[in-house]
């Protein structure tokens, strides 16, 4: 079965320092990963996505993550953070042997101090 | 192109009342899902439709929730009767699974169940 975990619920940075959100994944099959963000009261948004192209996968407002095969992680970087970064992040894998099904992680929140 | 509409965007309801939620997909998305976000985790699938046929419904509470999407296009999610439990945000997502994009959030229906 796959999952994922997120192995910080909670982040929090200074405005204009880097941005490490941490991921790790297990998967039986060559895996789609994700990150999403959610803002609050606001839907889910795709951020970036990994399908087995570029291991380095460069997402939007500035994101990208590595997929590592060897550490089974996806690690999401952002070099400076903003204030408007503050919001819920989600690791997910997509299970496509059974439909393509979103397996979410616990999310971590991401908070920015000014 | 619109988005994936949802409505209500709040409901409050008492144990053992019945709700409804509605969900209008991005036109020409063939896939659509229904998640749970409970408060503080992940959204996990509830159901999953081709079309206006079931394509998994292993994690659905079959005995007090039901859905479904008449004609391929709306979906509505039911529950009948609502438990304390049940309080959630409810998410719909959609997918146009030829060009296999991503899934595309709704803005979801936040319930209590008091």
């Amino acid at each position: 079965a796959q999952s994922v975990t997120q192995l910080d619920s909670h982040v929090s940075v200074s405005e204009g320092t880097p941005v490490l959100l941490r991921c790790n994944y297990s998967s039986s099959y060559s895996p789609s990963l994700f990150w999403y963000v959610q803002h609050p009261n606001k839907g889910l948004q795709l951020l970036l996505k990994y399908t087995s192209a570029a291991t380095l996968v460069k997402g939007i407002n500035g994101f990208e993550a590595e997929f590592k095969k060897s550490e089974t992680s996806f690690h999401l970087t952002k070099p400076s953070a903003h204030m408007s970064d503050a919001a819920e992040y989600f690791c997910v894998v997509s299970d496509d042997n059974q439909g393509g099904k979103l397996i979410f992680g616990q999310g971590t929140e991401l908070s920015v101090k000014p | 192109e619109a988005g994936v509409a949802q409505s209500p965007r709040y409901k409050i309801i008492e144990k053992r009342q019945s709700v409804a939620f509605w969900c209008n997909p991005i036109s020409g998305h063939a896939t659509l899902y229904w998640y749970q976000q409970i408060l503080g985790q992940g959204p996990k699938l509830l159901i999953q439709f081709q079309n206006n046929g079931v394509v998994d419904d292993s994690q659905l509470p079959k005995d007090r929730f039901s859905a479904e999407r008449l004609k391929g296009v709306d979906s509505t999610l039911k529950i009948q009767p609502a438990k304390l439990e049940d309080s959630a945000v409810y998410l719909c997502a959609t997918e146009d699974r030829v060009s296999r994009e991503t899934q595309y959030f709704g803005p979801g229906t936040r319930l209590l169940v008091l």
